[in-house]
């Protein structure tokens, strides 16, 4: 089966900085790349997804790329603001009804 | 906004007492999810259903059971709760039919603590 691996585990930037996360994936078949943001005591929100047929995309300050050769596709948050505090988890599909997360990175932003 | 509801946010259950944990969608999804979350090991994909009735295992389906006898509704059975089954669960739900790729929607999860 498919086998998502993400870094860094933990993530600490200042106020105003960019943060990026990345996950691997093993699978050729996924297509499909959905980030999630978990806050405490809350389930996973969607932020951003990418499929396949795509190298990039962007919403506002989050941008998500996938380089389908290596196998890995990036989150990038650009002028980071206290409130991204969160757990980010990545997540890979090629079916629709299975997914596979990373194991989640906890970025702090420092005022 | 799609809504995912789970009944309880925290529940402390005895070891060897049958655990249920329900869910509830309100966006007529075809697709439900329950997973475990545990420190250093993400989201685990437990059980899943693409339809009434229907139900596939995912990777950790041992010690667990499901039933979805209506479409907005999925739970989850622990038959016997044992320690190593606390955790936080997530249920989730989609949209879409076979392979579509649809992202998934979250509840705010259950938090079990077996004793």
């Amino acid at each position: 089966g498919e086998n998502v691996e993400q870094h860094p585990s933990t993530l600490s930037v200042q106020e105003g900085d960019s943060a990026v996360i990345k996950c691997t994936y093993s699978d050729s078949a996924s297509n499909y790349f959905p980030w999630y943001k978990q806050e405490l005591g809350k389930g996973p929100q969607l932020i951003i997804d990418i499929r396949s047929n795509v190298g990039e995309k962007k919403d506002q300050r989050i941008a998500v790329t996938l380089n389908k050769t290596a196998k890995h596709f990036s989150l990038h948050i650009t002028e980071t603001q206290p409130e991204d505090s969160a757990v980010y988890f990545c997540a890979a599909s090629y079916t629709g009804n299975q997914f596979y997360f990373g194991t989640g990175t906890s970025l702090t932003v420092i005022p | 906004d799609v809504k995912v509801t789970q009944s309880s946010r925290y529940l402390v259950k005895r070891t060897g007492e049958k655990v249920f944990l329900e869910c509830v969608q309100d966006m007529d999804h075809e697709n439900m999810f329950w997973y475990r979350q545990d420190p250093g090991l993400g989201l685990r994909l437990i059980y899943f259903s693409y339809d009434v009735k229907m139900k596939e295992k995912g990777d950790i389906p041992e010690g667990y059971s499901v039933s979805r006898e209506k479409k907005e509704r999925f739970s989850l059975i622990l038959e016997s709760a044992s320690t190593n089954q606390t955790s936080m669960y997530l249920c989730a739900s989609s949209s879409g039919v076979g392979f579509s790729n649809q992202p998934q929607h979250f509840g705010d999860g259950t938090r079990l603590s077996i004793l």
